[in-house]
């Protein structure tokens, strides 16, 4: 089946230790996303990248670093940096032009 | 900063009635338009695109759009329990560093009671 896979499903996090979000889609979209949303709120953009090997900030882009080497992958990084890492982690991918995103079931990361 | 506003609810409708939900947007250039549902720790899904002044109906869901007041909406028809959830408006960024960005809303909540 065609879609968005993320792991893990659950993440902790120690103090000072940075972790890896996967992301992997096998749409052969081109565009794809990393969204925070906290509890209530709405979705806040961290990067996302238009094609391989090039990548744009967010909103809050401070504290995570991302990588896109290949077409279906986009992992991020939370770095120790990141004070308040707590919150559910969305990935999207869109194919270009009109055509919306479509969402993973998410990652929720944890302080330990 | 492209500013995407919703009616922040809550929005609470009995089962069977009609419910509506509201979007303004502030790049009149923009061009794409997405009504996504979210259910209680879940991702969000896609229900709507429109792309053209007027009535776009799938099913239950009517989207409206009218871009010369920058405005989309969302209509639910006999609205049922399960399409309690918190309803997402998006618009795609039409011009320069905004091109491929999605604009989201903070999002309505709506409870339909049996």
């Amino acid at each position: 089946d065609g879609g968005i896979t993320q792991s893990p499903k659950y993440l902790f996090r120690k103090e000072g230790q940075n972790v890896t979000l996967s992301c992997e889609q096998n749409l052969n979209h081109d565009a794809m996303y990393w969204y925070r949303q906290d509890p209530g709120q709405g979705l806040r953009l961290i990067y996302y990248s238009q094609i391989v090997n090039d990548f744009q900030k967010g909103d809050i882009a401070e504290g995570y670093s991302v990588s896109r080497e290949k077409k279906e992958s986009f992992p991020l990084t939370v770095t120790s940096a990141q004070k308040n890492p707590t919150a559910f982690y969305l990935c999207a991918s869109r194919q270009g032009g009109n055509q919306p995103q479509h969402f993973g079931d998410g990652t929720r990361l944890s302080i330990l | 900063q492209k500013e995407v506003e919703q009616n922040s609810g809550p929005l609470s409708v009995p089962e069977g009635a009609i419910a509506s939900l509201n979007c303004t947007y502030s790049d009149r250039v923009s061009q794409s338009f997405f009504w996504y549902r979210q259910y209680s720790g879940k991702s969000p899904e896609l229900i709507m695109s429109i792309y053209s002044n007027g009535d776009k109906e799938d099913g239950r869901f009517t989207a409206q759009l009218n871009k010369a007041s920058q405005y989309v909406s969302l209509l639910i028809r006999d609205s049922q329990p399960s399409d309690s959830a918190t309803y997402l408006c998006a618009v795609k960024g039409d011009r320069g560093s905004t091109l491929g960005r999605l604009y989201f809303g903070r999002g309505t909540q709506l409870t339909v009671w049996p």
